[in-house]
């Protein structure tokens, strides 16, 4: 149980055009996920937290007009990269939190996927 | 505002030698702690959680760590380490009266198992 699947795996795309990436929640509900950002050979940089029916908090730096997160049901939260830029090209991961609000220690992540703009 | 550093940002092992991975965090309040195990071009697996209780924690994978409050350290050990233990592990902690699971991820140490 608790899988996270997110998709694409992996996307090419030419600069400014726009990239939606999937985070999915297959076995369970999940009212917040997260969005991490990850650059070779680094940590995960925390994005913005998406919370189901309302606006994402975006972390401090982060452009939300680049960087569009919506969390339309329990189980999908989607984030659109628009007019990306070679600059954006990195490995996306997300996270959903089963834990309907309360926190209760454990997050269940997605397989990534690596964004190369051309 | 907390933080988490991995002192250790590569460590080489020899096969079925021990490892310990070296976790510290800072935090003005109590935190939950986690190891996060990632292998190439793939998202985090859980490999142990500390939340209460018990400062001893066996995790998956034959791994374990310990919590000690008073050093704020959540070392992570393996006695004996295979080629497939090869991985990028993380240390991360969240703040329990925080609503939600929001994580502060450690720099990362990468394991190389060498034959």
């Amino acid at each position: 149980g608790a899988v996270v699947s997110q998709h694409p795996s992996w996307v090419i795309c030419k600069s400014g055009t726009s990239v939606k990436i999937e985070c999915r929640s297959l076995d369970f509900q999940a009212t917040t996920m997260f969005w991490y950002r990850q650059f070779p050979k680094q940590s995960l940089m925390l994005m913005a937290t998406s919370n189901e029916g309302s606006k994402a908090t975006y972390e401090q730096g982060v452009e939300k007009d680049k960087f569009l997160i919506n969390h339309a049901s329990l189980t999908l939260s989607t984030l659109t990269v628009t007019s990306a830029h070679p600059e954006d090209s990195s490995f996306y991961i997300c996270s959903a939190d089963p834990g309907q609000g309360v926190s209760t220690g454990e997050l269940f992540f997605g397989e990534g996927s690596r964004l190369t703009v051309l | 505002a907390q933080s988490v550093t991995q002192l250790d940002s590569q460590v080489p092992v020899f096969e079925e030698a021990p490892v310990e991975l070296r976790c510290n965090y800072s935090s003005s309040v109590s935190v939950y702690l986690f190891w996060y195990v990632q292998y190439p071009n793939q998202g985090l697996q859980l490999l142990l959680k500390y939340l209460s209780g018990s400062t001893l924690v066996k995790g998956i994978n034959g791994f374990e760590a310990e919590f000690n409050k008073s050093q704020t350290s959540f070392h992570l050990r393996k006695p004996s380490v295979h080629i497939s233990d090869t991985a990028e592990y993380f240390c991360a902690v969240s703040e329990p009266q925080a609503a939600g699971n929001k994580l502060t991820f450690g720099g990362g140490t990468r394991v190389l198992v060498k034959p």
